[in-house]
Order: C-alpha cells, then structure tokens, then sequence
C-alpha cells in the first residue's frame, strides 16, 4: 500500500542553524501539506502545496520556512535559521485532491538546541 | 474562530467495555470531518472522512457517526491494541485548500 515517507526521522540542530526536511508524498496526489506537533499540544496546519506553488499558509508559516518540490517526487520543507521554539514533531501529508483524506507520513522530530 | 473540542481527554476502559468519544466541532461550513488514530512519537493514521450529517462509517471495532454540531467514535468490545490517542480534525468552508483544524485528541487506554 503506497504510504508517505520522510526523512530524517530525527534530526538535532544548533539555534540559528538551517534545517531542510524532506517527504515523499503518494505519488498520484496532488495536493501537499506540512503539519507540526509541539510535544503535548495539538497537530498544528503549516502549509499546503498545489501545481507548484503555496496555496494555503498558517501565521506559524513566516518568512524562516520555505517549501519546494524540487523534482517530480520529493517534498521539502526548508527552516533557515531555527529556533528553540521550533523544536516539534513535523509531518508531512498528501491528498489525492483538497479536502480528501490526507496521508500523513511518520514525522521528522526536530530537536533545537 | 473555528474549534474542534474533543471529550474526555483521557479514557481507561478495561477489554470489552464500549465507550465513545466526543468530537464537537464551530466551523464557518463544515467541508468534511476525519478521524485519525495516533501512536506515540509516529504520524496520524487515518480512520475515517464524513462529509454529511447521518453519516456513518465502520471499520471492525470503530464507528464514527456525524451531527450537524459533533462526531462520535464509537468503541465496540475495545482490546488492548485499540489503546492510542484518537484525533478528530475538520476542513471548513471558504478559502480552505484543505487544511486540517485538529482537536487536542482522546487519549484511550485499554487494559486486559
């Protein structure tokens, strides 16, 4: 059954430094996402992603996080300078179209130091 | 401001015992509704998407039913595997591309 994957699974950065996250949606979706989780708190809406470009953000999403399909299958969510408040759990999700069902893969933990 | 409160947070029910979860739900238009299961330190798994009120859906031990104002997730005879946190999310109407508004989640626990 195709599934979303991400890599890494976990990943330990200096405050300040640049972290690039990576997913590989199910390959006929179309639609794109990237969740975050802060431990003990709620799966929060960062992003979605259609026909190469941003069609929703949340204000989580400000000007230190980008995102971009570099090629036909990978997914990527890009963090510039991080923060010790950016340290959570992220997903990342695909549809086959918006508002069905999203496919979450099982999450990169970023831990700030 | 839309809001999704789900009821109890936690839930400890010995084997068999049935029970349900609350999910209830203000959004401006509600587009659809899904249940996911969640294990610790992994991803959402999903469970189930409804879309009207009167809309049921089951899968084994689970069903999940919609009002115009809340879900439930019904747990029938429940085993110790069914132990995870269970999460409700929405999708509303108007200038959404689809993304999710999750509750806090159920906590289940069940033991033998």
């Amino acid at each position: 059954e195709p599934e979303v994957t991400q890599t890494p699974s976990h990943q330990v950065t200096q405050m300040g430094q640049e972290v690039i996250l990576r997913c590989v949606p199910i390959s006929n979706h179309l639609y794109f996402y990237w969740y975050r989780q802060i431990l003990g708190q709620k799966v929060e809406f960062l992003v979605s992603f259609y026909n190469n470009e941003i069609s929703e953000k949340s204000e989580i999403f400000d000007d230190q996080f980008s995102v971009e399909r570099p090629d036909g299958s990978n997914f990527t969510l890009k963090i510039r300078s991080t923060k010790l408040e950016d340290s959570a759990m992220y997903f990342c999700a695909s549809s086959p179209w918006q508002v069905e069902t999203q496919y979450f893969g099982p999450g990169t933990r970023l831990l700030v130091l | 401001e839309d809001q999704v409160t789900q009821s109890p947070e936690a839930l400890r029910l010995q084997e068999g015992e049935s029970s349900s979860l609350n999910c209830s739900y203000t959004v401006s238009g509600l587009r659809g509704l899904f249940w996911y299961r969640q294990d610790p330190g992994k991803g959402p798994e999903f469970l189930f998407t409804l879309y009207s009120a009167g809309e049921e859906k089951e899968k084994e031990r689970l069903k999940a039913t919609l009002t115009k104002k809340e879900s439930f997730l019904h747990i029938t005879a429940p085993k110790p595997e069914d132990s995870a946190t269970y999460l409700c999310a929405v999708v509303r109407h108007g200038g959404s591309q689809g993304n999710l508004i999750f509750g806090k989640g159920t906590k289940l626990s069940v033991k033998p």
